[in-house]
């Protein structure tokens, strides 16, 4: 069964920083590409970065870009984004995706964590 | 940036037909693809490539593409079909892998 289980949201003071992670089990998490999405309360869904298989290629939103750090560990199954000079309107549930591509249907998603920002 | 544009909201009568729009500059160049979201839960992928529909998914979901506008087509609506649904596509570049439009609100009289 495949599993997507993000880890690491909570209450962070505004210019403050957090590490959500993404533990993947049952498929071979090395050849599947990654993203990040989230989703603001009462929101629509927002892509926020992308990484390929091997980490090689890495995309951001341009509302993250220069914050945001997206990065993998093949070996440990894993998916992180490191979030720094956290905003208010950062808050929002972030999702660990692997989505459907034109090579494949293969599209899961993690439960969500919650990130909230305030003071 | 790029944006792929729905409209906020669509009703429909139970076994009536709802279509859902999406519009962007490079649909025709990039496939899309369409969720279903419940409150609460994570999303769930209805349609790929454009007119695909995955396993699992019930056959009144369909998808079609044309130009710059890309529709979700749901025939014989049923009271569990209200939800929000999302395309999702790429820029014409590659710079934005993964885009999601504005999202539509189905609601089911």
């Amino acid at each position: 069964e495949v599993q997507l289980v993000e880890s690491g949201g909570g209450l962070v003071q505004p210019g403050g920083s957090l590490r959500l992670s993404c533990a993947a089990s049952g498929f071979t998490f090395s050849s599947y590409e990654m993203n990040w999405v989230r989703q603001a309360p009462g929101k629509g869904l927002e892509w926020v970065s992308y990484i390929s298989s091997s980490g090689s290629t890495i995309y951001y939103a341009d509302s993250v870009k220069g914050r945001f750090t997206i990065s993998r560990d093949n070996a440990k199954n894993s998916l992180y984004l490191q979030m720094n000079s956290l905003r208010a309107e950062d808050t929002a549930v972030y999702y660990c995706h692997v989505g459907a591509t034109p090579r494949g249907v293969f599209d899961y998603w993690g439960q969500g964590t919650l990130v909230t920002v305030s003071s | 940036s790029y944006e792929l544009t729905q409209p906020p909201s669509v009703s429909v009568s139970p076994g009536q037909t709802a279509r859902i729009t999406c519009s962007g500059d490079a649909l025709p160049k990039q496939y899309a693809y369409w969720y279903q979201q419940k409150p609460g839960q994570a999303p769930v992928l209805v349609i790929y490539k454009d007119s695909e529909r995955p396993s699992g998914i019930p056959e009144r979901f369909s998808g079609s593409s044309s130009g710059t506008t890309v529709t979700l087509t749901i025939s014989g609506v049923q009271a569990e079909d209200e939800a929000d649904y999302y395309c999702q596509s790429a820029d014409s570049s590659g710079t934005y892998p993964r885009v999601f439009g504005t999202g539509t609100k189905v609601t089911v009289l």
